[in-house]
């Protein structure tokens, strides 16, 4: 089956600092990746559509200043926390769809992510 | 709005089977998914269906009612590792894919 990556696996930065999460398709191309936030013993809640070549799409209640994304290539998508907040301590997950309709849409392993 | 509910919480015993059902209401429906999480790791597939009946897959098997909004994923001869959260997810008609907060599975020798 296709692959994610995701990178880094888990990162601890302090308040006010900007972090940085890359997620890649390995043997695919996404013109398409999703970005969702999951808290603990919560479900995965949608944050933004990642679009190759234009501007990304935010979920009501999401701050797109924020949480900064860039789609550079068909198979890169980054995730930047801009100032982070112990708030923000979650676990970002990435996934692509395999195909237009999103079938099989295969995750990255996640990013755990602690604010201090 | 768009609603999907699952039982928060079941437990079963190792060989046993289990069903954990899945009640849907979204804006149109093009499929329904199953994926398994075990804690702290991303989710994984195991399932899709779009139309009506059941599909087999191994020990995991998922049916689907789209009259009745309702889907049911079936485990048979449950193992100790099936102990994980499955996620039941409903693919919208933006093609856009709507998550329900997930059963957690808890599996006792």
């Amino acid at each position: 089956g296709a692959v994610v990556s995701q990178h880094p696996s888990w990162v601890i930065c302090k308040s006010g600092t900007s972090v940085k999460i890359e997620c890649r398709s390995l043997d695919f191309q996404a013109t398409t990746m999703f970005w969702y936030r999951q808290f603990p013993k919560q479900s995965l809640m949608l944050m933004a559509t990642s679009n190759e070549g234009s501007k990304a799409t935010y979920e009501q209640g999401v701050e797109k200043d924020k949480f900064l994304i860039n789609h550079a290539s068909l198979t890169l998508s980054t995730l930047t926390v801009t100032s982070a907040h112990p708030e923000d301590s979650s676990f970002y997950i990435c996934s692509a769809p395999y195909s237009r309709e999103g079938l099989e849409q295969y995750f990255g392993p996640g990013t755990r992510l602690t604010v201090t | 709005g768009q609603n999907i509910d699952q039982p928060t919480e079941m437990t079963a015993t190792e060989g046993a089977i289990v069903q954990i059902n899945c009640t849907y209401q979204t804006s149109g429906f093009n499929g329904l998914f199953w994926y398994q999480q075990h804690a702290g790791e991303a989710p994984t597939f195991l399932s899709y269906n779009v139309l009506d009946g059941l599909e087999e897959k191994g020990r995991f098997s998922s049916f689907l009612s789209r009259s009745k909004g309702y889907s049911y994923l079936l485990l048979k001869e449950l193992q100790m590792k099936d102990s994980a959260s499955y996620l039941c997810a409903v693919l919208d008609s933006n093609y856009q894919l709507i998550w329900g907060a997930g059963t957690k599975l808890i599996i006792k020798p």
